[in-house]
C-alpha cells in the first residue's frame, strides 16, 4: 500500500494568494482528517470526513479555510487568502477504524510570507 | 485545562538506560489510548495501542491508569534509534466519537 499521499511537500507563497493542499487516503479508509502541526499549538484537528461528508470542522479557524472531499480517494484543504500566521505543517490522515488510529501522510510544510 | 497534557522535555537517557514519562487526560469518558512517536520533520507514526491491562512491545510498556487519568510509556534498553517525540493521543469522545486529540509531545534523546 503506498499509505497516505499529500502533495505538495512544500509550499512557499505570498501573502494574499490562494493555497490548496492535496490528499489521498489510504484505498478503503472511509474516514480522512486534516490535522495542523505548529510549535506553539502543537497538532490541532481542523476537520474530518466520514465518507465523503464532513462530519466535525470546529477546528477550522476561520472562513479563510475551506476543505472538500469529491469522492473516497480525493480530499482538499484551502486557504484563500493565505496569511503569514498560516505557516504550518499540514498532514492528512486516514483510517477504516478511529479506534485503532490513524496513518498520516508525510505532511505538506506551508511557509507564508 | 489542555484535554491531553505532557511534559514536553527533553529526557536526556543514557544509551541502555530505561526512561518512562506520563501524559494526563482530562476527559474521563475517553476510552482509546495510543502512543505515537515522530521523527525530527516527518509524520507521527503509530507506536502502540494503550490497553487497560497494560502491553508490551518489545522494549515498550504501555499503562494506563484511569483512576489518576494518567497513561504512561516505559522504553527499555534505550536505543539511539528511539530518539524522537512522543505524542500521548486519546480519543476524548469515547465509544462514540472518532477524533484523536493530541498531546504536545515529550522530546526524548538516546545518547551514547
Amino acid at each position: 500500500d503506498a499509505g497516505v499521499i499529500q502533495s505538495p511537500r512544500h509550499e512557499v507563497t505570498e501573502m494574499g494568494q490562494e493555497v490548496t493542499l492535496r490528499c489521498k487516503p489510504i484505498s478503503g479508509h472511509d474516514y480522512l482528517f486534516w490535522y495542523r502541526q505548529t510549535m506553539m499549538r502543537g497538532l490541532e484537528l481542523l476537520i474530518y470526513f466520514n465518507n465523503n461528508v464532513p462530519i466535525d470542522d470546529s477546528g477550522m479557524p476561520e472562513d479563510r479555510f475551506s476543505a472538500k472531499m469529491p469522492n473516497a480517494s480525493f480530499s482538499t484543504l484551502k486557504i484563500q487568502p493565505s496569511e503569514p500566521r498560516d505557516s504550518a505543517v499540514y498532514f492528512c490522515a486516514s483510517t477504516d477504524q478511529p479506534n485503532y488510529g490513524y496513518t498520516f501522510g508525510s505532511g505538506t510544510r506551508l511557509t507564508v510570507v | 485545562r489542555k484535554e491531553v497534557e505532557q511534559d514536553p522535555g527533553p529526557f536526556n537517557v543514557p544509551e541502555g538506560a530505561t526512561v518512562a514519562f506520563n501524559c494526563t487526560y482530562s476527559n474521563s469518558a475517553s476510552q482509546s489510548f495510543f502512543w505515537y512517536r515522530q521523527d525530527c520533520r516527518k509524520e507521527p507514526k503509530l507506536l502502540m495501542s494503550v490497553y487497560s491491562s497494560g502491553n508490551e512491545d518489545g522494549r515498550f510498556t504501555a499503562q494506563l491508569n484511569r483512576a489518576s487519568q494518567y497513561i504512561s510509556l516505559l522504553i527499555r534498553d534505550s536505543k539511539l534509534s528511539d530518539s524522537a517525540t512522543y505524542l500521548c493521543v486519546v480519543n476524548p469522545e469515547g465509544a462514540a466519537g472518532n477524533k484523536l486529540t493530541f498531546g504536545g509531545g515529550t522530546r526524548v534523546l538516546v545518547k551514547p
